[in-house]
């Protein structure tokens, strides 16, 4: 138990454009979901916390205008790039915790190429 | 802000050595603490998570202790096969949203 799906896998898109990317926890109700961003030999950085109905909380530094997160269900929280930018090819990935002992479980990722 | 530190950042073993991973954390005010191993260019694959009341987790070749007071963790891998080379991360569970702050990673290399 306890999988969390991401889709897609990798997207490339061009700049300027938007992209979308979801996380879906399979087999449980997720009560919070993360996402994080890593960039190559690096470690993950959160970018934001977000619970279902509420405003995602973001990390110092994240831009809320550039980075949507909506979690409309207890399953499903996704993520869009707005007007993406070269600099903003990275690793994204997401996890969720379904429960009061707060283990997270990761997604797969998504590789975003901007270019 | 919490801070974790993972050493060695890279360790090169033979088949069958038992080694020692550490991490140390600079907010002891955590609630939990978890292991996870990253394969190159995967998601992260959760391997033990120790509670900030517990000392210690074991699963099947993997032990995981923490020493919360000192903000210290070590993963401990017995009998080292090649499958296990990844790299290894730590994060300890803090602030109010409980999040995880991840450090730079124990890459390990398992040699046949």
């Amino acid at each position: 138990g306890a999988v969390v799906s991401q889709h897609p896998s990798r997207v490339i898109c061009k700049s300027g454009t938007s992209v979308k990317i979801e996380c879906r926890s399979l087999d449980f109700q997720a009560t919070t979901m993360f996402w994080y961003r890593q960039f190559p030999k690096q470690s993950l950085m959160l970018m934001a916390t977000s619970n279902e109905g509420s405003k995602a909380t973001y990390e110092q530094g994240v831009e809320k205008d550039k980075f949507l997160i909506n979690h409309a269900s207890l399953t499903l929280s996704t993520l869009t790039v707005t007007s993406a930018h070269p600099e903003d090819s990275s690793f994204y990935i997401c996890s969720a915790t379904r429960d009061s002992k707060n283990e997270q479980f990761f997604g797969p990722g998504t590789r975003l190429t901007v270019l | 802000k919490q801070e974790v530190t993972q050493i060695p950042a890279a360790l090169s073993v033979p088949e069958g050595e038992n080694l020692v991973l550490n991490c140390s954390f600079t907010d002891s005010a955590i609630y939990n603490l978890q292991w996870f191993r990253q394969d190159p260019g995967k998601g992260l694959t959760s391997l033990l998570l120790i509670q900030s009341s517990q000392r210690e987790q074991t699963s099947g070749r993997l032990n995981a202790s923490l020493d919360k007071s000192s903000g210290r963790s070590t993963l401990y891998i017995a009998a080292s096969q090649p499958g296990d080379s990844a790299t290894y991360l730590c994060a300890p569970a803090s602030g109010s949203a409980r999040q995880l702050t991840f450090g730079s990673g124990t890459q390990l290399t398992v040699l046949p």
